[in-house]
């Protein structure tokens, strides 16, 4: 089956740093890959629509300065949390979307993030 | 627009009873329909999906579900709950339009 991979799994970052999470499908292609966040026993968020070769989409709320999505393949995407804060402590998942017309998405495992 | 509501956060059922987690949807175009299933600090699972054709959808690991238009309706379900069964489960719903909307979960719990 389809496998989706995230690095790294988690991190610990100081306030004020910026840290890169990277999204990849391993075995096929995906021109769409989407960002979502989760915080404690909540469920998933939309965050961003990552498509390949142009910008992202970002879902109302959500600061595109401040979360950079970068799709500069067909099996990368990467985010960008610049200058953490502890508020940004949570648990980000990617998923890549099934290019064959299933509307299938397949996610990662995603990253645990912490701002101290 | 799409929503899912997740009736019950909480769920516990005894091992090897019925486990009936209960998803209803709104869209204003015809759905696709998803359950996931999610481990502690782990991703998501696709146990099935909805996507127009047969209304009784089988997943893995012995879950179903069945699409009712008239009650907005995707249940999941499974006729005896295992201990591994115990997770959190979401339901979603996209309109095709490459966007998956989640419900709010449902914890499973499995009493022994």
């Amino acid at each position: 089956g389809a496998v989706v991979s995230q690095h790294p799994s988690w991190v610990i970052c100081k306030s004020g740093t910026s840290v890169k999470i990277e999204c990849r499908s391993l075995d096929f292609q995906a021109t769409t890959m989407f960002w979502y966040r989760q915080f404690p026993k909540q469920s998933l968020m939309l965050m961003a629509t990552s498509n390949e070769g142009s910008k992202a989409t970002y879902e109302q709320g959500v600061e595109k300065d401040k979360f950079l999505i970068n799709h500069a393949s067909l099996t990368l995407s990467t985010l960008t949390v610049t200058s953490a804060h502890p508020e940004d402590s949570s648990f980000y998942i990617c998923s890549a979307l099934a290019g064959d017309g299933s509307y299938e998405q397949y996610f990662g495992p995603g990253t645990r993030l912490t701002v101290t | 627009a799409q929503s899912v509501t997740q009736l019950g956060s909480h769920v516990s059922v005894s091992e090897g009873a019925l486990v009936l987690l209960r998803c209803n949807y709104s869209s204003s175009v015809p759905p696709y329909l998803f359950w996931y299933v999610q481990y502690p600090n782990q991703g998501l699972q696709l146990l099935l999906k909805y996507t127009s054709a047969a209304t009784l959808v089988k997943g893995i690991n012995g879950f179903e579900a069945e699409f009712k238009k008239s009650e907005t309706s995707f249940h999941l379900t499974k006729p005896s709950a295992h201990m591994s069964d115990a997770a959190e489960y979401f339901c979603a719903v996209s309109a095709g339009d490459d966007k998956i909307i989640f419900g709010k979960g449902t914890r499973l719990h499995i009493l022994p």
